[in-house]
């Protein structure tokens, strides 16, 4: 199993650019989940999936969208990328939605100029 | 509101020291408490959790008790190697708020030769 996969892994963006973080999990988990990780603050749930159709709002939603048209796939959209989005952005995933061990992405390092 | 706090870091130890790293929680219901690792460019991986008061997690010779009655989860080692040189990150799950990872901020520990 390759596990948890995000591409891609650095990425620049010019303020008001859009772009597509992309996650893929083979382990057939129901639960996938984006944080970002800002110095000193840990990381922060930005949206989750419980399951395929199913998406819902973390702590810091807003400027990102997401979907989930399959169980494999979660990808995250910046639909007009800001310098407070520069961030190091995870995916995790786990089997269920309950207290699951959650599995990381390697992350992607996002910087927003 | 429900947070974790964990002490600040960089924590630089020798070899073969002995590691203590504070975490205490606060939350509306009952908690299950994780310590996740994160090693130089990877993401994190989860190193020990416990479920209810008084369960120990143990792994790779790392600790930690979940002490209802100090709202704590301290992480602990008593021997650390340089391979030990990662961030460490306490987190809560709660199921009453829909089991979302809280996480807090994060420690940097250090080990020297």
């Amino acid at each position: 199993n390759a596990g948890v996969t995000q591409t891609p892994k650095f990425q620049v963006l010019k303020t008001g650019q859009s772009m597509t973080l992309q996650c893929a999990q083979d382990m057939n988990h129901e639960y996938m989940s984006w944080y970002r990780q800002d110095p000193g603050m840990g990381l922060r749930l930005i949206h989750y999936s419980v399951g395929a159709g199913i998406t819902d709002q973390g702590e810091v939603p807003n400027g990102y969208n997401v979907s989930r048209s399959t169980t494999e796939d979660f990808p995250l959209r910046l639909l007009s990328a800001a310098p407070s989005q520069t961030s190091v952005y995870f995916c995790a995933s786990s089997y269920s939605f309950g207290v699951d061990t959650q599995y990381f992405g390697p992350g992607t390092r996002l910087t927003v100029l | 509101g429900n947070s974790v706090t964990q002490m600040e870091g960089p924590v630089t130890l020798s070899e073969e020291a002995f590691l203590t790293i504070n975490c205490t929680y606060t939350a509306t219901g009952y908690p299950s408490l994780f310590w996740y690792v994160q090693y130089p460019g990877e993401g994190l991986q989860l190193l020990l959790k416990a479920t209810k008061a008084d369960d120990k997690g143990s792994n790779k010779g790392f600790e930690a008790t979940y002490r209802k009655e100090t709202t704590s989860f301290h992480l602990e080692k008593g021997s650390v190697q340089v391979s030990d040189s990662a961030v460490y990150f306490c987190a809560q799950m709660i199921k009453a708020a829909g089991n979302k990872l809280t996480f807090g901020g994060g420690t940097r520990v250090l080990v020297k030769p």
